[in-house]
């Protein structure tokens, strides 16, 4: 059974760099058929896709246009888990982050396990 | 990015009721339309994928259709576990994004 254990603070400073880690269990980040993806839910923003890596004979990221400039996901093969960094965080970026697995299925893509989820509160 | 549009926002109903909650692409989507649903402190679970297909482990009661920009989802006799916030979501383009949300509260 795969599982995604997520970690990092849950308080972080305005200006200051949010870091989470996503540990996988029963599955590989580096297997060709599935990406890692980091998500955010907010009241005023919803569910909020935030970027993906994925492992495709090399190593490949999109992030979404909103956080693109702050935004790194970065896999971690020695430790089987991936990471996010959203740098000169703002209160704007307070939610609950959560990682998940996207696996292609039947042609489509779906998130098909999920992390626990980590509330990130930025404040001073 | 591709809006997602669900409708309605919220709906009461009783255990045993049929409830049907729709989504609306802003282009054709093809059939890459998943249904999540979201219990309070719980991430999402996936329902549905590619419009139509039931993930593993989803009880028979749901069911999903649509192509292009509408989609469906249902629920054919609502039970005491079903009361919660389902989201579509495209996976047609990235950013893969999601509808609003549809709360399903106990009338």
């Amino acid at each position: 059974q795969v599982q995604l254990q997520q970690s990092g603070p849950g308080l972080v400073k305005p200006s200051q760099t949010l870091s989470l880690t996503c540990a996988i269990s029963g599955d590989s980040v580096s297997r060709n058929s599935a990406a890692w993806i980091w998500i955010r839910q907010s009241p005023s923003r919803g569910l909020e896709w935030l970027g993906r890596t994925y492992y495709k004979s090399k190593w490949y990221n999109d992030y979404a246009v909103s956080v693109k400039s702050r935004i790194t996901i970065n896999p971690d093969t020695s430790k089987n888990q991936f990471s996010l960094q959203l740098n000169s965080v703002t209160p704007e970026d307070t939610a609950v982050y959560y990682c998940a697995r996207l696996s292609m299925i039947r042609g489509g893509y779906g998130m098909d396990v999920w992390g626990q989820g980590t509330t990130v509160t930025v404040s001073s | 990015d591709i809006q997602m549009t669900q409708s309605p926002s919220s709906l009461s109903a009783s255990v045993g009721d049929r409830v049907t909650i729709t989504c609306r692409a802003s282009q054709s989507i093809s059939s890459y339309l998943n249904w999540y649903q979201q219990k309070p402190g719980k991430a999402p679970t996936l329902l549905i994928y590619v419009a139509s297909s039931l993930q593993s482990g989803v009880p028979s009661r749901f069911s999903g259709s649509g192509s292009g920009t509408d989609f469906t989802l249902t629920v054919s006799s609502l039970q005491p576990e079903d009361f919660a916030t389902y989201y579509c979501q495209q996976s047609f383009n990235t950013p893969f994004t999601f509808g609003g949300g549809t709360k399903v509260e106990i009338k």
